[in-house]
């Protein structure tokens, strides 16, 4: 069956710029995670939704980032104005949030370069 | 209070040999799930093992085990055999089902595997 899908995979913006991420879960998963992973570096929580409750935003580093999920599936990453500090691989997972041996799928990430 | 700990940033093994991958956690809630992660260069992040706070024995999936250590909170990763296409980044994530079955990562330990 199909994965975690992504897009785009490549993003170069301008300093200042808004950019949208997208990404298409697992058919099926009630829970979705974006991460932020720098070069070298390990992954940094941005946000979790899970079902129809509230998400988790306590990883979103700044009013910059937001993200919203429609019909519990796509979501949308959004930087407004975003900075060189924001260039880095935005990854995305999807996990049967019903139990917790339930191992997160990532998608190929959405590398983002703000110039 | 770090949730995951890996205390090795870099790790070398002669290839065809085992290693130890070290995770220690810090969690107050009596059910969670361990995981590992392995992540090439080419990106994608990649399942490798789960170990669930009740399992009475170690996961173990292929050449791959988790050497669970509960009193001590502790989740190392053995990789037996080591195979230069084990050379990765190597991550190791817990999650609670107390808070919402969110994901901890820790920071990751670049195995390099030398022929």
């Amino acid at each position: 069956g199909a994965g975690v899908s992504q897009s785009p995979s490549n993003k170069v913006t301008e300093k200042g710029k808004d950019v949208e991420l997208r990404c298409d879960p697992i058919s099926g998963h009630t829970a979705l995670y974006w991460y932020r992973q720098s070069l070298g570096q390990g992954l940094e929580f941005l946000i979790y939704f899970q079902g129809n409750s509230a998400p988790d935003k306590s990883g979103l580093p700044s009013d910059r980032f937001s993200a919203e999920r429609t019909g519990g599936s796509v979501s949308t990453l959004t930087i407004q104005r975003t900075q060189q500090e924001d260039s880095a691989v935005y990854l995305c997972a999807s996990s049967l949030e019903s139990r917790v041996s339930g191992e997160q799928y990532f998608g190929p990430g959405t590398r983002l370069t703000v110039t | 209070a770090q949730k995951i700990t890996q205390t090795q940033p870099g790790m070398f093994v002669q290839e065809k040999e085992a290693v130890t991958l070290d995770c220690t956690y810090d969690t107050s809630d009596p059910s969670y799930g361990l995981f590992w992660y392995k992540q090439p260069s080419s990106g994608e992040m990649i399942f490798l093992i789960y170990q669930g706070s009740y399992d009475q024995q170690n996961a173990t999936e292929g050449r791959y085990s988790l050497n669970f250590q509960k009193a001590r909170k502790s989740a190392n990763l053995v990789i037996s055999a080591s195979q230069l296409g084990d050379s990765a980044m190597y991550f190791c994530a817990m999650r609670e089902i107390g808070t919402g079955n969110q994901f901890y990562f820790g920071t990751g330990t670049s195995l390099t595997v030398i022929p």
